[in-house]
């Protein structure tokens, strides 16, 4: 069973318009969280990452927040662009383990 | 900042041939990395964790005698599809860990496109 869901599977805006894309998680114990982005036929890039401690944190017009308690976090885009249209995925660490949990990820594609 | 360089990014081979991907960290020592297959619009699927210097931990369905996995140094490891066939065609992509910083950053590499005829 994926441990780390991800919501929408599939998602599509204007450019310039913002997005959210969420992801819950049950792994326990909580170590980090990572937001991903991955073009097609491309390596993941990282976007951000959060630590046990860390509600909020930027990178650009990316955003990520993230609620230990509720084991939740978003990443929101704002002013999109054609770039953007990726898949965004969400990793988990276990605390303790060295293994990360993937979400399916996020489809997003922005449209001019 | 630190660069997972992977290769070759794409390759066409025959059923029944081996294929040998290479993942290399540039500019740090990477005693843990990671092996993935994707296949068309899905997520990253763990195939391995490759330790520096001991045996690779497969996970469950994936066979270590077909997805040979050797990390003879702390900057390389390397996945061998053995007896590739068509199925095995997919994207193959790998991570390795930079336990320098405290986060403890992932680095992917840029993939490998398998195809076999």
């Amino acid at each position: 069973k994926n441990q780390v869901e991800q919501s929408p599977q599939s998602l599509i805006i204007l450019e310039g318009k913002n997005c959210t894309l969420q992801c819950n998680y049950t792994v326990s114990p909580f170590s980090n969280l990572r937001w991903y982005k991955q073009d097609t036929g491309r390596g993941p890039v990282s976007l951000t990452i959060m630590t046990f401690s860390e509600n909020t944190k930027s990178n650009g017009r990316y955003t990520a927040t993230l609620d230990a308690d509720t084991k939740q976090s978003s990443l929101h885009i704002t002013a999109s662009q054609l770039s953007d249209s990726a898949s965004y995925i969400c990793v988990v660490d276990k605390g303790g383990s060295y293994i990360p949990t993937f979400g399916r990820g996020t489809s997003l594609i922005v449209h001019p | 900042g630190a660069v997972v360089s992977q290769h070759p990014s794409r390759v066409i081979c025959k059923s029944g041939t081996s294929v040998k991907i290479e993942c290399r960290s540039l500019d740090f020592q990477a005693t843990t990395m990671f092996w993935y297959r994707q296949f068309p619009k899905q997520s990253l699927m763990l195939m391995a964790t490759s330790n520096e210097g001991s045996k690779a931990t497969y996970e469950q369905g994936v066979e270590k005698d077909k997805f040979l996995i050797n990390h003879a140094s702390l900057t390389l490891s390397t996945l061998t599809v053995t007896s590739a066939h068509p199925e095995d065609s997919s994207f193959y992509i790998c991570s390795a860990r930079d336990s320098r910083q405290t986060n403890e950053k992932l680095f992917f590499g840029s993939g490998t496109q398998l195809s076999v005829l």
